[in-house]
């Protein structure tokens, strides 16, 4: 079975600074997709990033980029310039056919 | 366009009571997922459609919950004599297609509060 773990349950930057979330995962599959999703108060789910793990290159969305390292299983989202309005939860997912979520990070972001 | 919906966005009820939480996915979209979202926990799979069928239904915790989606269009997830467990936002998601699967729009959740 698949897990998904993401070890920080809070993280705090300063506006305009850089932060970086750490996910890992277990799998035997070979092809997959990872994602980054941003849950705000809201509750709606907004996906930040994707990665299809027969990529190499690290997939990148604007000020969001991963670290994908798949012989580690490792999948870390940077957020670069932080605003205020990245203030969420951020949840990374492993998909096969259905969505693995891990527990989530909950990023605050001060001015 | 207009993105998944969900109604109602909060529902309580008491033990015992039965409850129908309804999904409208995109327009045209194949797929359509259940997530239950326990209060600080990250969503868990709970069924899935592909059009009329439902292919997965092993997330489902207990035989009290039901989902179906008659037409392929409109989903609905039933709970029969719900517990407190039963507590937590309930999230639909729809897919547009067979090959772009991996792309999931989620709606914004329906908060289910057992007393």
């Amino acid at each position: 079975a698949q897990t998904v773990t993401q070890s920080q349950p809070e993280m705090s930057v300063q506006e305009a600074e850089t932060v970086t979330l750490s996910c890992t995962y277990d799998t035997s599959e070979n092809n997959y997709y990872l994602f980054w999703y941003k849950q705000p108060p809201s509750r709606q789910m907004i996906l930040v990033i994707r990665q299809e793990a027969y990529k190499q290159q690290n997939a990148t969305e604007n000020r969001f980029s991963v670290n994908f390292q798949k012989a580690a299983k490792s999948f870390s989202l940077k957020i670069s310039d932080s605003q205020l309005g990245d203030t969420a939860m951020y949840f990374c997912a492993f998909m096969k056919r259905v969505l693995i979520f891990g527990t989530g990070t909950r990023l605050q972001v001060f001015p | 366009g207009a993105g998944v919906s969900q109604s109602p966005r909060y529902k309580v009820a008491k033990r015992g009571q039965d409850v129908a939480l309804r999904c409208d996915p995109i327009s045209g979209h194949v797929s359509l997922f259940w997530y239950q979202q326990a209060l600080g926990q990250g969503p868990e799979f709970l069924t899935y459609f592909q059009n009329e069928a439902q292919l997965d239904k092993s997330g489902l915790p207990s035989d009290r919950f039901f989902a179906e989606r008659p037409e392929g269009s409109v989903s609905t997830l039933k709970i029969q004599r719900t517990q407190q467990e039963d507590s937590a936002v309930y999230l639909c998601a729809s897919s547009p297609d067979l090959k772009r699967d991996n792309e999931q729009f989620f709606g914004p959740g329906t908060r289910l509060t057992v007393l």
